[in-house]
């Protein structure tokens, strides 16, 4: 079965300093994923997305970036980071073969920004 | 563009009564629907969905059934529990060639004993 991990699940951090999120997906091979930030009280904001490894879009810009080194693991970065970055950050994936296949999110990572 | 509506939060509902939360969407095409589940500090869980008119998607007790006439996708329950609590997410995704899903932006439920 495919399962996805997110690390780490919390994190405080000062304004200024990197960011390094990690999210792997195991079980499946060639999968899409995906970056989402939640917001205190707020909805879903897609950041990045890719299809492939090598193959990323930005959804919104900022001062976020994200890489995907290995097929199945894709990372969030930042190299200064600002208060309005505090979120809950969530991967997922989907299944790069159905059409109709849902995504399915890891458990999350809280960044706070002091 | 594409777009979901639901309905704003919170809603507070007492144990073992009957649930709606209402969602509409605005797509070309025809889109697959879905409804997640966000329990307090957990990722998004797959509720239910569904991938073509008059489909009805159903998991836990929860029913969603999707009307193309009316662009909709409600959620309902006949008898909420506490543990029903949560953010519920109602979502699509496009049709062919699609990536990405589309959210609304969520409904906090509270269910109070």
């Amino acid at each position: 079965s495919q399962t996805i991990h997110q690390w780490p699940a919390t994190l405080v951090q000062p304004v200024g300093s990197p960011l390094s999120l990690e999210c792997t997906v195991e079980g499946t091979s060639n999968p899409n994923l995906y970056w989402y930030r939640q917001a205190a009280g707020r909805g879903l904001q897609l950041l990045f997305y890719s299809i492939g490894i090598d193959q990323i879009s930005s959804e919104v810009p900022q001062n976020l970036s994200a890489s995907r080194p290995q097929d199945r693991q894709f990372i969030l970065s930042s190299k200064k980071l600002l208060l309005s970055d505090s979120g809950f950050y969530l991967c997922a994936w989907k299944g790069g073969q159905s059409l109709y296949n849902e995504q399915f999110f890891g458990p999350g990572t809280r960044l706070t920004v002091l | 563009g594409d777009s979901v509506t639901q309905m704003e939060g919170p809603v507070t509902l007492s144990e073992e009564a009957f649930l709606t939360i209402n969602c509409t969407y605005t797509a070309t095409g025809y889109p697959s629907l879905f409804w997640y589940v966000q329990y307090p500090g957990e990722g998004l869980q797959l509720l239910l969905k569904a991938t073509k008119a008059d489909d009805k998607g159903s998991n836990k007790g929860f029913e969603a059934t999707y009307r193309k006439e009316t662009t909709s996708f409600h959620l309902e329950k006949g008898s909420v529990q506490v543990s029903d609590s949560a953010v519920y997410f109602c979502a699509l995704l496009p049709g062919a060639g699609s990536y990405q899903l589309t959210f609304g932006k969520g409904t906090k439920l509270s269910v109070i004993p």
